[in-house]
């Protein structure tokens, strides 16, 4: 089966630092990302990881462990505008190359 | 540029009514897709249209019917929408369906869908 698990919700306050993880069990995998989706707009590509270690892009960088099944999003500086909801994917592999799996989404409060 | 565009931003319809979504893009993608997305709710995907070509169909209802008719369109027909099919229809492109970096998937703003 597929399954992907992140937690549903996290606050954190505006200057700190958040980790948000995520767990992953697929029948194939060729890469994960995270996206960020405030309400109501689309999903905005933060990040990808198809090889362990970690991927760091400015205030984001996002850890990956394959044999774990496990990644993470680290997000440094909170800013107000970060509030939003955080989606780890999963990748298929062969004839479901273009099919992404989505967790459930973590919504991230960061309070002043 | 990794812009999609989606028209119409809203629509509202009654369950005997015909209506198309549009999407649109000019990255050069070949790989094209429609989410499904109800409130609180990750996107589930629908299909998938590689070349212009459907290649995956998530068992959607035939009330739903994808086209392609280029490579940079994307349309999806809907006609005797049931209310549970009210959400956020959201469609993405990427270089192809394979792997690696390139073919990261970009999202539309998405067409709120009512029906009544």
């Amino acid at each position: 089966g597929q399954n992907i698990d992140q937690p549903t919700e996290m606050t954190a306050t505006e200057g700190a630092i958040v980790q948000i993880n995520c767990t992953y069990q697929t029948s194939g995998f060729n890469g994960l990302f995270w996206y960020q989706q405030h309400a109501g707009e689309a999903p905005t590509f933060l990040s990808y990881n198809v090889l362990d270690g970690l991927e760091e892009k400015g205030r984001f960088s996002s850890f990956l462990s394959r044999s774990k099944g496990y990644s993470y999003l680290l997000l440094k500086e909170l800013q107000m505008k970060d509030s939003a909801s955080y989606l780890c994917a999963v990748r298929g592999r062969g004839n479901q190359g273009g099919k992404l799996i989505f967790g459930q989404g973590t919504e991230l409060s960061v309070k002043p | 540029d990794t812009e999609v565009t989606q028209t119409p931003k809203h629509l509202v319809m009654g369950m005997t009514n015909k209506k198309s979504l549009k999407c649109e893009q000019h990255m050069g993608h070949r790989a094209m897709y429609w989410y499904k997305q109800k409130a609180k709710k990750p996107p589930e995907l629908m299909f998938v249209y590689s070349y212009e070509k459907l290649s995956i169909n998530e068992s959607v209802p035939s009330r739903f019917s994808p086209e392609c008719p280029n490579s940079s369109l994307l349309n999806l027909h809907l006609h005797a929408l049931q209310p549970e099919d009210s959400a956020l229809y959201l469609c993405a492109s990427s270089q192809s369906d394979g792997g690696g970096f390139i073919d990261t998937q970009y999202f539309g703003p998405g067409t709120r869908l009512t029906v009544l």
